[in-house]
């Protein structure tokens, strides 16, 4: 199974400030029609995940700017450019390349 | 607007079996492969099983594979988890998701004595 190792695990935030969570793969997750299927989650304390960004950098509808995707083959990270209130909770990364699909531990952003 | 409402969660003892229903509403649910994921109280996110848009497809987690059967019905919009032989690990909210874009509230599943 493809590991998928997130760091740091717990992240102290301040508010306005940027914020970088890391996700690295035990395999690389380029697939043979030549995309990478890594996406990133959040999921807010009491609520459901949601999906922020897909394919490595892809923003879904809805999902503020401030957050953005980058990475390629097994390194991969979630920037906030400026975290707000509303950021708090757990972040995801999961790959959907290789089967079983695998998520990260998650990270836990949290305000200092 | 999208909706996903799971149901068919609840408490059953080590053992017994339970069956997941997931309605879909507000996309083309026949385009979509659909997965369900689950996660244990406290715990993080665990992928479950997936099934192709036509069904053609099945995957299953090693920690459930031989003990749950995931199908799926278009003509109903509907997604189905049938777990048997249910385990106190198996214990979780359990999320329909459809191509990991969309995520209900979940079915909470208690496997217990």
């Amino acid at each position: 199974d493809v590991v998928m190792t997130q760091s740091p695990l717990s992240l102290p935030v301040t508010l306005g400030q940027p914020a970088s969570i890391s996700c690295r793969s035990s395999q690389s997750l380029v697939h043979s029609d030549g995309n990478t299927y890594l996406n990133w989650f959040q999921q807010r304390p009491g609520q459901s995940p949601r999906r922020l960004i897909y394919k490595v950098s892809n923003r879904d509808s809805g999902v503020p700017d401030r957050f953005s995707g980058s990475g390629s083959g097994t390194d991969f990270t979630l920037k906030i450019s400026r975290v707000e209130a509303e950021d708090v909770g757990v972040y995801y990364c999961m790959q959907g390349t290789h089967w079983p699909r695998t998520f990260g531990q998650g990270t836990k952003v949290e305000f200092k | 607007e999208v909706q996903l409402v799971e149901s068919g969660g609840g408490l059953v003892k080590p053992g017994g079996s339970l069956r997941l229903s997931c309605a879909a509403s507000g996309f083309t649910f026949s385009s979509y492969s659909m997965n369900w994921v689950r996660q244990a109280p406290g715990k993080g996110l665990e992928w479950v099983s997936s099934i192709s848009s036509s069904s053609g497809y099945i995957n299953y987690a090693d920690s459930v594979k031989g003990r749950f059967t995931i199908s799926r019905d278009n003509a109903k919009n509907s997604l189905y988890l049938q777990m048997n032989s249910l385990r106190a690990e198996d214990t979780a909210v359990y999320y329909c998701v459809p191509g990991f874009d969309y995520w209900g509230q979940g079915t909470l599943v208690t496997v217990s004595s």
